[in-house]
C-alpha cells in the first residue's frame, strides 16, 4: 500500500541553524500539508500546498518557514533559523484531491530537537 | 472558529469492554469529521470519517462513530477492546474548501488492561 515517507526520523540541531525536513508524498497525490505536534500538545496545521503554491497557512507559518517541491517526488519544509520552541514532531500529509471529504494520509513524522 | 473538544485525555478500559471516546465539535455549518489513531512512534492513521453520506460510520479495526447534529458530537466506539487498541486517538474537523486544513482535538490516550 502506498505511504507517505519522511526523512530523517529524528533531527537534532542548534538554535539558529537551518533545517530541511523532507517528505515523499504518495505518488498520485496533488495536495500536500505540513502539521506539527509539540510534545504533549495537539496536532497543529502549518501549511497546505498545491500546484507549486501555498494554498493556506497558519499563523505559526511565519517568515522563518518555507515549503518547496523541488522535484516531482519530494516536498520539503525549511526552517531558516530554528528556535527552541520549534522542537516538535513534524508530520507531512498528502491527499489525492483537495476536497474537504478527501482523506489526508500522514507520514511517520520527523522529530526535531532544537538545542 | 472551527474546533473539536475531546473529553478525557486518558481513558482506561479492560480488555473486552466497550470503548467510548468522546468528541464534540463547534460549528455553525455542517463539518466533515475524522478520527485518526496514532500508535507509539508512528504517524496518524485514518480510522473513519463522516462526510454526510451516513450518520453511522464504520471504520477499520471494528471502530465506528455516529454523527449527531443535535448533540454536535461524533463519539468513537468499539464494542470490545483489544490490547492492540492501546494508542492515542484524535478527532479532527474539516470544513468546505479546497486543500482545507484539519483541526485536531487534544487527543485521548486509550489504555487497555487485562
Amino acid at each position: 500500500e502506498p505511504e507517505v515517507t519522511q526523512t530523517p526520523s529524528h533531527q537534532v540541531t542548534q538554535m539558529g541553524q537551518e533545517v530541511i525536513l523532507r517528505c515523499v508524498p504518495i505518488s498520485n497525490h496533488l495536495y500536500f500539508y505540513w502539521y506539527r505536534q509539540i510534545l504533549g500538545q495537539k496536532v497543529e496545521f502549518l501549511v497546505s500546498f498545491y500546484n507549486n503554491e501555498i494554498s493556506e497557512k497558519s499563523e505559526i507559518f511565519d517568515d522563518q518557514f518555507s515549503v518547496e517541491r523541488p522535484d516531482g517526488s519530494n516536498f520539503t519544509l525549511k526552517i531558516r533559523s530554528t528556535k527552541l520552541e520549534d522542537s516538535a514532531m513534524y508530520f507531512c500529509a498528502s491527499s489525492e484531491l483537495g476536497a474537504s471529504t478527501d482523506t489526508q494520509y500522514f507520514g511517520p513524522g520527523t522529530r526535531l530537537t532544537v538545542l | 472558529a472551527q474546533s473539536v473538544t475531546q473529553l478525557g485525555s486518558h481513558v482506561s478500559v479492560s480488555e473486552g469492554a466497550l470503548v467510548l471516546l468522546r468528541c464534540n465539535y463547534s460549528s455553525s455549518v455542517p463539518p466533515y469529521l475524522f478520527w485518526y489513531v496514532q500508535y507509539p512512534n508512528q504517524g496518524l492513521q485514518l480510522l473513519l470519517k463522516y462526510t454526510s453520506a451516513a450518520t453511522l460510520v464504520k471504520g477499520i479495526n471494528g471502530f465506528e462513530a455516529e454523527f449527531k447534529k443535535s448533540e454536535t458530537s461524533f463519539h468513537l466506539t468499539k464494542p470490545s477492546a483489544h490490547m492492540s487498541d492501546a494508542a492515542e486517538y484524535f478527532c479532527a474537523v474539516r470544513y468546505t474548501g479546497t486543500a482545507s486544513k484539519l483541526t485536531f482535538g487534544t487527543g485521548t490516550r486509550l489504555q487497555v488492561t487485562l
